[in-house]
């Protein structure tokens, strides 16, 4: 059974602050995915990663597959990216279920 | 993309009864996965809802307690059975197109 590790469990910083989230898993795997939720629940799909690197606005994920290994990366902090941020695994195969990790809670201050 | 809904969005439930939280997606999807997370915890896989056969259920987890329906290729539902204080989760309705993973708003339910 693949074990999903993220670290640090909680995190606040400063508004302004570069931020960094990390994953790391056991097996191989077909894709990374980092998720975001929000304190009502909703959960957003960020990145799907199966290589390298990926940057949407202030987010930027990377992957490094030889060490099993990613991070997510928020440049600029705002208060609005306090969430928990959650990493998981899918394998690939006929079902693709997702394994996930215990999440990071990021408080941004103003 | 896809564009899914949940009914109801919360409910606070009495010890014994149960609940039956629907699923709608905007289009046709193969699987429809159904996920628990418990207070402070990360989400854990119910079942896998395939339409026109039964659900398959991961290790912990039951029919008779978890009894799904997948009518079609669109919705499905999840029933909690009768509920106690440990079932007060935010259960999530989820698909996939290819690799790609999408979540439904969640329901959040309190047993008391």
């Amino acid at each position: 059974k693949n074990e999903v590790e993220q670290s640090p469990q909680n995190l606040t910083a400063q508004e302004g602050e570069f931020i960094t989230i990390n994953c790391s898993y056991s097996v191989g795997i077909s894709a990374l995915h980092w998720l975001q939720q929000h304190p009502g629940g909703g959960i957003v799909s960020l990145f799907m990663l199966s290589s390298g690197k990926k940057k949407h606005g202030r987010l930027i994920a990377t992957i490094n597959i030889q060490e099993k290994h990613s991070s997510l990366h928020i440049t600029a902090s705002h208060p609005r990216d306090s969430a928990v941020y959650i990493c998981a695994v899918s394998y690939g195969g006929a079902t693709n279920k997702l394994i996930f990790g215990t999440g990071t809670l990021l408080a941004v201050q103003p | 993309s896809a564009v899914i809904s949940q009914k109801p969005s919360r409910d606070i439930c009495q010890r014994g009864t149960s609940l039956t939280i629907q699923c709608q997606v905007d289009s046709q999807v193969t699987m429809m996965f159904w996920y628990r997370q418990q207070p402070g915890q990360s989400l854990t896989l119910i079942a896998t809802a395939n339409q026109g056969s039964e659900a398959t259920y991961e290790s912990g987890f039951v029919i008779d307690k978890f009894p799904i329906s997948r009518p079609n290729l669109t919705f499905s539902t999840l029933t909690v059975s009768n509920m106690s204080p440990e079932d007060s989760s935010i259960y999530l309705c989820s698909v996939n197109r290819g690799i790609q993973q999408f979540f439904g708003p969640g329901t959040r339910l309190t047993v008391l």
